[in-house]
């Protein structure tokens, strides 16, 4: 139980485009669902808090405009990044926070690569 | 905001030797805290957690304990084995608050 799909796994764009990911919670309904970039050898780092029906809560120096964040169901979340620029490759991961639970599970992640 | 430590940032162990991962906190109030595994390439895995009422708790290999007087966590593996190589990472939360990450340890389990 408590699976956290993520699709693409992987993309490859041009400067200028525009990519979605999908995050997923395949068995349980989120309310509450989390976008992480993570760079090579580093950390987790929160971009913004994704609440169903409501507008995402983004973390300081993370432009909205830039990563449009989308949850229209208890089981789905989309990022889009909107012009994205080679600094933009990294790996995203979402996460899902069960209803009334304090847990979050993970996706397999997405690496983007912007070229 | 909570600020979580993690030492040490690289581990390198024998196959059947045990490996100790040690985490601080800053946030007295913080009361949850997971441990995560990632592979290669892959999204982080919850491996255990444990909730500030609660100091020990194990799962056949994998245990973690906590401290909340000195505001310390560790996950404890025993007997080791090569698929226990990945990064691992620690955090920390209050209630329902985001969950901040330490900095990842790096496990090698040399066959």
């Amino acid at each position: 139980g408590a699976v956290v799909s993520q699709h693409p796994s992987w993309v490859i764009c041009k400067s200028g485009t525009s990519v979605k990911i999908e995050c997923r919670s395949l068995d349980f309904q989120a309310t509450t669902m989390f976008w992480y970039r993570q760079f090579p050898k580093q950390s987790l780092m929160l971009m913004a808090t994704s609440n169903e029906g409501s507008k995402a809560t983004y973390e300081q120096g993370v432009e909205k405009d830039k990563f449009l964040i989308n949850h229209a169901s208890l089981t789905l979340s989309t990022l889009t990044v909107t012009s994205a620029h080679p600094e933009d490759s990294s790996f995203y991961i979402c996460s899902a926070r069960l209803i009334g639970a304090d847990t979050q599970y993970f996706g397999p992640g997405t690496r983007l690569t912007v070229l | 905001g909570e600020n979580v430590e993690q030492h040490p940032s690289t581990l390198s162990v024998q196959e059947g030797d045990s490996a100790v991962i040690k985490c601080t906190y800053s946030d007295s109030a913080s009361n949850y805290f997971p441990w995560y595994k990632q592979e290669l390439g892959k999204g982080p895995q919850l491996i255990i957690d444990i909730r500030s009422n609660v100091g020990e708790k194990k799962d056949q290999r994998i245990a973690v304990t906590l401290n909340k007087t000195a505001k310390h966590f560790s996950l404890h593996i025993t007997e080791t084995q090569p698929e226990d190589s990945a990064v691992y990472f620690c955090a920390a939360s209050r209630g329902y608050q985001k969950v901040t990450f330490g900095t990842g340890t790096k496990l090698q389990v040399i066959p």
